[in-house]
């Protein structure tokens, strides 16, 4: 069965420090997609990061990061230089049954960047 | 480019009476989900359409809720009657050419309290 872990449940930091969220994923299928979401207060999810189980290059976005890694079965978000807008609940999640749209989500880690 | 309309926003009713839940998807884009989050949770996946047609149901409690797009564009979904535990936020999202290859957006979301 598929499962996604973000074992870290809230993370404070301050500002301009760098913070790694973690996720660890579990599945039995060969083609498979992890993402990363970030929630607002808002309520929106706002789509981040899309890999592919056959992509295992990092991947560097502005002050954002993703190390994925095959043998380990993680895909962690790092967030260099935090600043206060980061402030959010960030989700990973894993498709399943070979849709992108089939998602199961990690339980997220909420980040508070203090100024 | 508009993004996927919900409303309402916030509903408040009593158990047993009925809600329904209104979305419409960015255009064009032929795939979407309904989504279920509970507070301090990762949203669940409830339902997807692939045009007018339901592709995945099996995580909906067909006993209370029902969900529809009759037209292939804006969906609707419905709880009747509500028990305490429906009480969530709930997410649609939509994405183009399928259930592969695209980005999946999600909407603001619906905030259902059960008192």
């Amino acid at each position: 069965a598929q499962k996604v872990t973000q074992a870290q449940t809230e993370i404070s930091v301050v500002e301009k420090e760098d913070v790694t969220l973690d996720c660890v994923y579990e599945t039995r299928d060969t083609t498979y997609y992890l993402f990363w979401y970030k929630q607002p207060p808002s309520g929106e999810l706002v789509f981040l990061i899309r890999r592919n189980s056959f992509d295992e290059q990092n991947e560097i976005s502005g002050r954002y990061s993703w190390n994925f890694q095959k043998s380990t079965s993680s895909f962690n978000f790092t967030i260099t230089a935090s600043q206060v807008v980061d402030s959010a609940v960030y989700f990973c999640a894993l498709s399943y049954g070979g849709s992108q749209g089939n998602l199961i989500f990690g339980k997220g880690t909420k980040l508070s960047v203090k100024p | 480019e508009a993004g996927v309309a919900q409303s309402p926003r916030y509903k408040i009713i009593e158990k047993r009476q009925s809600v329904a839940f209104w979305c419409n998807p960015i255009s064009g884009h032929a795939t979407l989900y309904w989504y279920q989050q509970i507070l301090g949770q990762g949203p669940k996946l409830l339902i997807q359409f692939q045009n007018n047609g339901v592709v995945d149901d099996s995580q909906l409690p067909k006993d209370r809720f029902s969900a529809e797009r009759l037209k292939g564009v804006d969906s609707t979904l419905k709880i009747q009657p509500a028990k305490l535990e429906d009480s969530a936020v709930y997410l649609c999202a939509s994405n183009g050419h399928g259930s592969s290859g695209n980005t999946i957006y999600f909407g603001e979301g619906s905030w259902l309290t059960v008192v």
